[in-house]
């Protein structure tokens, strides 16, 4: 089954302690990019990339680094979480050429206290 | 930058009402728009796209057509049922640079029965 898998799909932390998010997709997709999603504020693009070792900052990348050392995985870390990075984080992937619709993942609810 | 402007929500219909939900952008050249579908507890999907002027992107009894006179790309559908609710978002992509996303802020959907 085509699909895009996050982990955790729950996260609890304290400031300071470093996390990663591990996102994969097995379609194949050249791109793939972070999202946070926040009430009132839509969806917000964090970091994307169109390769391996090929990435980009989105509209939102303070705080947050991204590597792409292999094209299904793209993890999220925070080396430094604050509670103003409490969201819900989405990754997803697209196939170049393809209109480039994306393929989402079903989403990481992160706290930081 | 690129910009996508969604009216703002929530939306409260009756089931077999009409739906439109107003998307206007903001894009140098020929971006490919999008509507995305977010249903409680899980990520978005695609719902429909356009790729250029004046196509139309239909899906599940939802259409919408990209006009570019006007910059918009609303959403409609002729007879919501009660498990359309859901967040709807209209986002654009370029191919100059696709990794590159933007986002609305989401329209939120409630159908009554």
């Amino acid at each position: 089954e085509a699909q895009v898998t996050q982990n955790p799909r729950y996260l609890i932390t304290v400031t300071g302690k470093k996390l990663t998010v591990t996102c994969s997709q097995n379609m194949n997709h050249e791109y793939m990019s972070w999202y946070r999603q926040d009430p009132g504020l839509g969806l917000r693009q964090i970091y994307y990339s169109m390769n391996v070792e090929v990435t980009d900052k989105g509209d939102v990348p303070e705080g947050y680094k991204v590597s792409r050392k292999e094209k299904r995985n793209f993890p999220l870390i925070l080396e430094s979480p604050s509670p103003n990075q409490t969201s819900l984080y989405f990754c997803a992937s697209s196939l170049k050429g393809q209109s480039y619709e994306q393929y989402f993942g079903p989403g990481t609810r992160l706290t930081v206290t | 930058g690129n910009s996508v402007t969604q009216m703002e929500g929530p939306v409260t219909l009756s089931e077999e009402a009409f739906l439109t939900i107003n998307c206007t952008y903001t894009a140098t050249g020929y971006p490919s728009l999008f509507w995305y579908v977010q249903y409680p507890g899980e990520g978005l999907q695609l719902l429909l796209k356009a790729t250029k002027a004046d196509d139309k992107g239909s899906n599940k009894g939802f259409e919408a057509t990209y006009r570019k006179e006007t910059t918009s790309f609303h959403l409609e559908k002729g007879s919501v049922q009660v498990s359309d609710s859901a967040v709807y978002f209209c986002a654009l992509s370029r191919d100059t640079n696709a990794g590159k996303s933007t986002f609305g802020d989401g329209t939120t959907l409630t159908v009554k029965p």
